[in-house]
């Protein structure tokens, strides 16, 4: 079956810094991907998305890359702050009927100052 | 503002005692799910919505049920719950465009 994996549980930058959050999917016909935010004690917040025809895409302070060969997506937080602590999910969307999102088990993203 | 809603936040219950959660949208979303999140295994769907009488299982649907009655509203419902389905649960919403808006939760624990 299709599955959306994170490399790292964990990841601990120091403030300032620049994080990268990778991801893998399995599914080669998905399409649409999403990033989520979850802080602790929340629901998942949106971050950013990228659709399959695009290779990356850019929001305020964060990136998002697609490499669609090696089924892979990073998302890149730029000036990482004591605020992006968080688990970081990566999503791969299941449209049609279902408008499912399959969720990976998340990265915690930890801020040192 | 946009937002959806779950009550309660927190519930501790004892087997086989039926529950309901609910889960209210204000912008006039089609589409809502149930998802529950165990640690290490993510967010996995349980039930979710097309539209008002219109629902479908998820992935880990055994033991619950849901209505769709009116489009702002999604109860999830667990008739005779167990200590397996302690879990943190969250509802979502959606448009067609697939990005979905989560509610902050809640807590179950079944003792």
């Amino acid at each position: 079956g299709e599955s959306v994996g994170l490399h790292l549980p964990t990841l601990s930058v120091q403030e300032g810094d620049n994080s990268i959050i990778n991801c893998a999917y399995s599914n080669s016909a998905s399409d649409y991907f999403i990033w989520y935010k979850q802080e602790s004690g929340k629901g998942p917040q949106f971050i950013i998305d990228i659709r399959s025809n695009m290779d990356k895409r850019q929001g305020q302070r964060v990136t998002v890359l697609l490499n669609k060969t090696v089924k892979h997506l990073s998302l890149q937080i730029a000036a990482t702050q004591p605020g992006d602590s968080a688990v970081y999910f990566c999503a791969d969307f299941y449209g049609g009927a279902t408008n499912k999102l399959i969720f990976g088990t998340g990265t915690l993203l930890a801020v040192q100052p | 503002e946009a937002q959806v809603t779950q009550n309660p936040r927190y519930l501790i219950t004892v087997t086989g005692k039926k529950l309901t959660v609910t889960c209210s949208q204000n912008m006039n979303h089609e589409y809502m799910s149930w998802y529950r999140q165990d640690p290490g295994l993510g967010l996995r769907q349980i039930y979710y919505s097309m539209n008002v009488e219109v629902t479908d299982k998820g992935d880990v649907p055994e033991g619950y049920k849901v209505s769709r009655k009116e489009k702002r509203n999604f109860p999830l419902i667990l008739e005779s719950p167990s200590p397996n389905q302690t879990s943190l649960y969250f509802c979502a919403s959606s448009s067609r465009t697939g990005r979905q808006y989560f509610g902050p939760g809640t807590r179950l624990t079944v003792t």
